[in-house]
């Protein structure tokens, strides 16, 4: 079974700065999904970016950037220009790519932009 | 974008009793859903697989016979409490596959407090 870790339950960042965090997974599969969600204080859960593992590209969406180290099995989020409103609980995220789908989540990290 | 509607978003019943909780794709069709549990400053944890037309599959953990999944139409999943205990209080989440793209959005969750 997959498995996606967390280790950081919370960061902080100072407003404008930059801050990655870290997910490291766990699998047996050659080809998969990674994805960053992101979870505000409404718990509404926000797709952020997501990576397919064939693509050696690392994935980008304007402040948002991933760092995909494939044989390390490593997938960092980085984000720059940090805005009061990137404040929120991170969850990264895999899928494979065969059978029914399914997400599995990482333990998450909070967030916080200091102004 | 997608949508995903969830109803309610809060609901309090008494312990014994059930509640229905209903997860719509309002604008496209998901032959898959998915319905999480989050307690609180914990990640996502997956309950079951909810599928059109056929039985939802369970993960391993989850009472089948107090979490009854109906998914009757390619729109719509409900997930009923059947006598709920305070141990089911809750944020309950779901999530639906967009058939032909393969993305997964999410609906805004419901907040289940047994008294």
């Amino acid at each position: 079974a997959q498995t996606v870790t967390q280790s950081q339950p919370e960061m902080s960042v100072q407003e404008a700065e930059t801050v990655t965090l870290s997910c490291t997974y766990d699998t047996s599969e050659s080809d998969y999904y990674l994805f960053w969600y992101k979870q505000p204080p409404s718990r509404q859960m926000i797709l952020v970016i997501r990576q397919e593992a064939y693509k050696q590209q690392n994935a980008t969406e304007n402040r948002f950037s991933v760092n995909f180290q494939k044989a390390a099995k490593s997938f960092s989020l980085k984000i720059s220009d940090s805005q009061l409103g990137d404040a929120a609980m991170y969850f990264c995220a895999y899928r494979s790519i065969q059978g029914a789908q399914k997400l599995v989540f990482g333990q998450g990290t909070r967030l916080t932009i200091n102004p | 974008g997608a949508v995903v509607s969830q109803h309610p978003s809060w609901v309090i019943c008494k312990s014994g009793t059930s509640v229905k909780i209903e997860c719509r794709s309002l604008d496209f069709q998901a032959t898959t859903m998915f319905w999480y549990r989050q307690f609180p400053k914990q990640s996502l944890m997956l309950m079951a697989t909810s599928n059109e037309g056929s039985k939802a599959t369970y993960e391993q953990g989850v009472e089948k016979d107090k979490f009854l999944i109906n998914h009757a139409s390619l729109t719509l999943s409900t997930l009923t409490v059947t006598s709920a205990h305070p141990e089911d209080s809750s944020f309950y989440i779901c999530s639906a596959l967009q058939d032909y793209l393969g993305e997964q959005y999410f609906g805004p969750g419901t907040r289940l407090t047994v008294t």
